[in-house]
């Protein structure tokens, strides 16, 4: 089964507008980790933003903020005030604290693009 | 402050031929260290990680090899590239419950 479902693979958003980008998991670990990442077209992964599993509040970084809903086993991603270098394609990943060696498990992506 | 260095950036080469692929990491001792490979609009598939010299775990079967001759160092192997080998591959490491950080990446083309 998959661990990271990112069901829309691709998004529209205009300039300046606030944007949504969906992630579900998959965990039976009651300890575990999610990140979002960035990937514009030059390849290289830059991180976003991190959610543990038992932070009680929803974990916020500039325009970026995560939408935590635990029992729904949900951490969408939440960018406000769309800009055009936001174009790129985004990741969900999970990290489960039981596993030996700290891995990440990435979803599928998201590309965004922000439309002037 | 640590930082990732991964190289080269792009090649092309001929199937059959072999692959090295090299990641280094400063300013850190002891780092969990990760290859992943990302083909063309898909997401990342784990393909080795180490906790330490000489330890290598590896997530799916497949045409390549990973090694760890140094703490820092994190080498991608083939002996004999495949047409399916190709992809981006990208390097990372992390040392904690924090989330990988991750080198520019190199784009393999075989041909």
């Amino acid at each position: 089964a998959q661990k990271i479902t990112q069901t829309q693979p691709g998004m529209f958003v205009q300039e300046k507008e606030a944007v949504t980008l969906d992630c579900t998991y998959d965990t039976s670990d009651p300890s575990y980790g999610l990140f979002w990442y960035k990937q514009p077209s030059s390849g290289e992964m830059i991180f976003l933003i991190y959610q543990g599993s038992y932070d009680q509040q929803n974990a916020t970084e500039g325009r970026y903020s995560l939408n935590f809903q635990k029992a729904r086993k949900s951490a969408n991603l939440v960018i406000s005030a769309s800009q055009l270098g936001d174009s790129a394609m985004y990741f969900c990943a999970m990290r489960e604290f039981n596993n030996a060696g700290n891995m990440l498990t990435f979803g599928g992506g998201t590309r965004l693009m922000v439309k002037p | 402050s640590q930082t990732i260095h991964q190289w080269p950036a792009t090649l092309v080469q001929p199937v059959g031929s072999p692959l090295s692929l090299e990641c280094t990491v400063e300013g850190t001792s002891n780092p969990n260290l990760y290859w992943y490979r990302q083909a063309a609009g898909r997401g990342l598939q784990l393909l080795f990680y180490s906790v330490g010299i000489g330890q290598i775990s590896s997530e799916v079967p497949q045409n390549l090899s990973a090694s760890r001759p140094q703490d820092r160092q994190f080498i991608l192997s083939s002996k004999k590239l495949l047409l399916s080998d190709s992809g981006f591959y990208l390097c990372a490491w992390n040392r904690d419950f924090r989330g990988a950080f991750f080198g520019q990446g190199t784009r393999l083309t075989v041909v």
